[in-house]
């Protein structure tokens, strides 16, 4: 069974604080993504990675940065945190088929 | 690019009813189509797609949808759901190739009343 990880399922951070949200996978496969999920807006993807050091915007970047030093490992960066980024944090794995990771919910006070 | 279109936002329906939730796609080109589904307070998980060959494509826990390239619709069936379908259900599609990115729908919420 693939087996993708996520740090937290529940974070509380303050405005201006930087979150790291980590993902962690273990198939070995090269494509990673970053997504957010809100009511009503379905999934929206942040940004992914097709190998280490690797990475690509998808459709909102802004306020968001990642890093992939290790195949099996893609962290979301959220440089300062605030309100409008209160979300549920999806992160997937795969190619055509995207297998996901049970989320992480934070809340930016 | 492609889009994917979900009407639907929220489907009641009752227990061992038949049920149809809409997916409507747009591309110039040939798409793979994916119906995943969540349940609360979990990731998504794959429930069928739709790669070549068949267009009636059938899924997990009885759920089937058919390719229809003409009316460019991938929707979703069952004919008789339960009260653990109750779930949100996103369609999902991509050009394909490995480094295509996946564009979701907005979700559809199907609750299923006893």
């Amino acid at each position: 069974d693939v087996k993708v990880t996520q740090s937290s399922r529940y974070l509380v951070k303050r405005t201006g604080e930087k979150v790291f949200l980590e993902c962690v996978q273990d198939m070995d496969h090269e494509n990673m993504f970053w997504y957010r999920q809100d009511p009503g807006l379905g999934l929206r993807l942040i940004y992914f990675s097709y190998d280490v050091k690797m990475k690509e915007k998808g459709d909102i970047p802004e306020g968001y940065s990642v890093s992939r030093e290790k195949k099996e490992r893609f962290s979301l960066i959220l440089e300062s945190a605030s309100t409008n980024q209160t979300s549920m944090y999806l992160c997937a794995i795969g190619e055509d088929t995207q297998y996901f990771g049970p989320g992480t919910r934070l809340t930016v006070l | 690019a492609q889009s994917v279109t979900q009407l639907d936002s929220q489907v009641p329906v009752f227990e061992e009813a038949p049920v149809e939730l809409r997916c409507n796609y747009s591309s110039s080109v040939s798409v793979y189509l994916f119906w995943y589904v969540q349940y609360p307070n979990q990731g998504l998980q794959l429930l069928l797609k739709y790669l070549s060959g068949s267009t009636l494509v059938k899924g997990i826990n009885g759920f089937e949808a058919e390719f229809n390239k003409s009316q460019t619709s991938f929707h979703l069936r069952k004919p008789s759901v339960h009260i653990s379908d109750t779930a949100e259900y996103f369609c999902a599609v991509t050009l394909g190739g490995g480094y295509q990115k996946v564009t979701f729908g907005t979700g559809t919420k199907l609750q299923v009343i006893p």
